[in-house]
């Protein structure tokens, strides 16, 4: 099972909106609607921000958002905040009870 | 409340095992086992559900993992054997949420930090 495709990086100044990409195959992203989302500043356990593609736990902001086309998913995150810099992982559901995480994404607050 | 309690950091010999313990509070849903290698990403290893017993693991792991519950003490096991130096990193444990697909890593353990020398 290969990892999801994400970009390294992606930067945005405060108050910008940024998006963040997920590209799988048709085996996991595009077979389910089972993406999921981790923020993980550095040194931190990761901290789940979206799941099942577009929901958001409790206390999570609503600046955090998700979708998805086909093989693709995506984190948007509006109104960027220096807080925001991180690093950032999707995740989908790859059949018989397996998970793959993506590439791992750096947020950088200009 | 729930929470997820790793035991401690470990320093092994390549060739060596290692095991890995996660004590869970509150509820009784699928573990899974991630790990991140030094400034590298995270990568699903495999998982169980603890009252099923059946874990699945990812095929590189196949064969080297193996993870394991106990009931009795709440607490879920990750052993990996025939360690190389490239099996250094931080090991997680992780439960699922409650709502929706079940297929999401809701909560999460501080990580054991693991490291493979000669």
């Amino acid at each position: 099972q290969s990892a999801l495709t994400q970009p390294r990086s992606v930067s945005g100044s405060p108050g910008q909106s940024v998006a963040i990409s997920c590209t799988g195959t048709n085996g996991d992203v595009g077979g389910h609607d089972y993406v999921s989302w981790y923020q993980q500043h550095p040194g931190k356990v990761p901290k789940l921000i979206i799941y099942d593609v577009t929901r958001r736990p409790s206390g999570v902001p609503d600046r955090f958002s998700g979708s998805q086309s086909g093989n693709t998913a995506s984190l948007t995150i509006s109104g960027l905040q220096t807080d925001d810099e991180a690093d950032y992982y999707c995740c989908s559901n790859a059949g018989s009870s397996r998970s793959v995480f993506g590439t791992g994404t750096k947020v950088t607050v200009l | 409340q729930v929470q997820l309690v790793q035991s401690g950091a470990e320093v092994k010999k390549p060739g060596s095992s290692v095991k890995v313990s996660c004590k869970i509070s509150g509820g009784n849903y699928a573990i899974g086992w991630i790990r991140q290698a030094p400034g590298q990403g995270l990568e699903w290893m495999g998982r169980i559900i603890p009252f099923a017993g059946t874990p699945s693991y990812a095929e590189k792991y196949q064969g080297r993992l193996t993870i394991t519950a106990d009931m009795s003490s709440s607490t879920v096991y990750m052993q990996l054997n025939s360690l190389r130096s490239d099996d250094s990193a931080v090991y997680y444990c992780a439960r699922v949420g409650s709502t929706g697909s079940y297929l999401f890593f809701a909560y999460w353990g501080q990580g054991t930090l693991v490291s493979v020398s000669s």
